[in-house]
């Protein structure tokens, strides 16, 4: 099985700030990585498909990167509606593995 | 309006058995691969199954195989996961979620539903 390794697991950042978080493949999966973000008692939303394309509707300060075995999601300026917790998930096999989360919080 | 929406948790002992379903509306149901993904309390996002926009096909994560089945009505919009042999680890939210299929590129889980609780417990 493909196991997705994100760091860091938590993160404490301010509004304006410039972030990054990183998701590591067991194995190579080309592009076939989402990105999502969570809030508490909501469900998920996808942010980028493929790697690297924003989902629409989702602001543009959102961006992936990456192919093969890493992957990155980096948010350029940090608004207060953006703290929340962020997952990778792979697709290239047929168990779609999720990383163990990225919890973003205010400093 | 696009929308999946969950029912069917509840409480149950452990060795039980319980029926999900989701009712999908707002896109043609038929054309997307749909999955079930589960989140215990205070815990991240697992996948746990998914079935191709036929039927013909499904997977299942190995922490469920045997014991979970995911189907789907198209003539009904429909999705379902029958769980049985219950234990204390499948209590979660479980979600439904779609998935356009592609050969190309993966187009992410873009439409997820608001969640339905199991709870396995005796």
């Amino acid at each position: 099985d493909i196991q997705m390794t994100q760091s860091p697991s938590s993160v404490s950042a301010s509004v304006g700030d410039r972030i990054t978080i990183t998701c590591r493949a067991s194995q190579d999966i080309s592009s076939w990585l989402a990105w999502y973000q969570q809030k508490p008692g909501k469900a998920p939303k996808l942010l980028i498909y493929a790697a690297s394309n924003l989902q629409s509707g989702v602001p543009s300060r959102f961006s992936g990167s990456g192919s093969g075995t890493d992957f990155t999601l980096t948010i350029s300026s940090l608004q207060p509606e953006d703290f929340a917790t962020y997952y990778c998930q792979q697709a290239n096999s047929f168990q779609y593995t999720f990383g163990q989360g990225t919890k973003l919080e205010i400093k | 309006e696009v929308q999946l929406v969950e029912s069917g948790g509840g409480f149950v002992q452990p060795g039980g058995s319980l029926r999900l379903s989701c009712a999908a509306s707002g896109f043609i149901f038929s054309s997307y691969w749909m999955h079930w993904v589960r989140q215990a309390p205070g815990k991240g996002l697992v996948w746990v199954s998914r079935i191709n926009s036929d039927g013909s096909s499904t997977r299942y994560a190995d922490s469920v195989k045997g014991r979970f089945t995911i189907s789907r009505d198209n003539a009904k919009n429909t999705l379902y996961l029958q769980m049985n042999s219950l234990r204390a680890e499948d209590t979660a939210v479980y979600y439904c979620t779609r998935v356009a299929s592609s050969p190309y590129y993966y187009h992410g889980m873009d439409v997820w539903g608001q969640g339905t609780t199991v709870t396995v417990s005796s």
